[in-house]
């Protein structure tokens, strides 16, 4: 049971725009900077965002990251086939005094 | 550019202890802190450790009995160990460069590739 929650799955068509969402509380996402990683099957995480809003370089600008209150997002527009991978939300906890994961979307271009 | 690999016993006997370290090139374990972190499929990613050059360590509360993070003399590496291990402790581990910042842990860039460790007899 992970303490960031995101929906198991989620999908969306070439070209579309597509949010995936991560919920938590006051003493993580509420407080603190999200970041978000990106895994493809048999593959290591990457970062996707981080400080919330930002891009490492390399990272398409069709991705972006937001939060309002206690939840997190992130968007993926003009969606593409190889964006089909699971998806992970992060934030430091200040209760747990340690990072914490949310438990992956996965992602389906149709 | 900064690489990571993992390496280290692929089978680990219950109640024997976990070793296994992380090679870096491109950085040093005495310019950034470094972390250890593992996926199962019921569990999903958990992170396990952190160290930092001025010798600073953290471990999730649920391992930190059981774990130990250490770096090398050589600084080009770092290592993990978790004793008495379970098959609940099956999982590909990860070991990461961690961006710390006012004693939290940001993110984690970049990881390396995974190793998975069974825990069976």
């Amino acid at each position: 049971q992970s303490v960031l929650t995101q929906t198991p799955s989620a999908s969306g068509t070439p070209g579309q725009r597509v949010t995936i969402s991560c919920s938590g509380g006051s003493s993580n996402i509420g407080s603190q900077n999200v970041c978000w990683y990106q895994q493809f099957p048999g593959s290591a995480p990457r970062l996707l965002i981080y400080a919330t809003y930002q891009r490492p370089s390399g990272v398409p600008d069709r991705f972006s990251g937001s939060k309002s209150g206690t939840s997190a997002s992130l968007a993926i527009s003009g969606l593409r086939s190889e964006d089909e991978a699971d998806y992970y939300c992060s934030s430091w906890d200040d209760s747990l005094e340690s990072p914490i994961f949310g438990g992956g979307t996965k992602l389906t271009v149709l | 550019q900064v690489q990571l690999q993992e390496s280290g016993p692929g089978l680990v006997k219950p109640s024997e202890t976990l070793s296994l370290t992380c090679s870096i090139s491109g950085a040093s374990t005495k310019t950034y802190c470094w972390s250890w972190i593992r996926q199962t499929p019921g569990k999903g990613l958990e992170f396990i450790a952190f160290i930092c050059p001025s010798g600073d360590t953290n471990s999730t509360s649920s391992l930190k009995s059981r774990v130990t993070i250490s770096t090398g003399t050589s600084n080009d590496h770092f290592s993990l160990r978790l004793s008495s291990v379970t098959p609940s402790d099956t999982a590909v581990y990860y070991c990461a460069r961690v961006s710390r910042s006012y004693d939290k842990v940001d993110w984690f860039d970049p990881w390396g590739q995974g190793t998975l460790v069974t825990v069976s007899s």
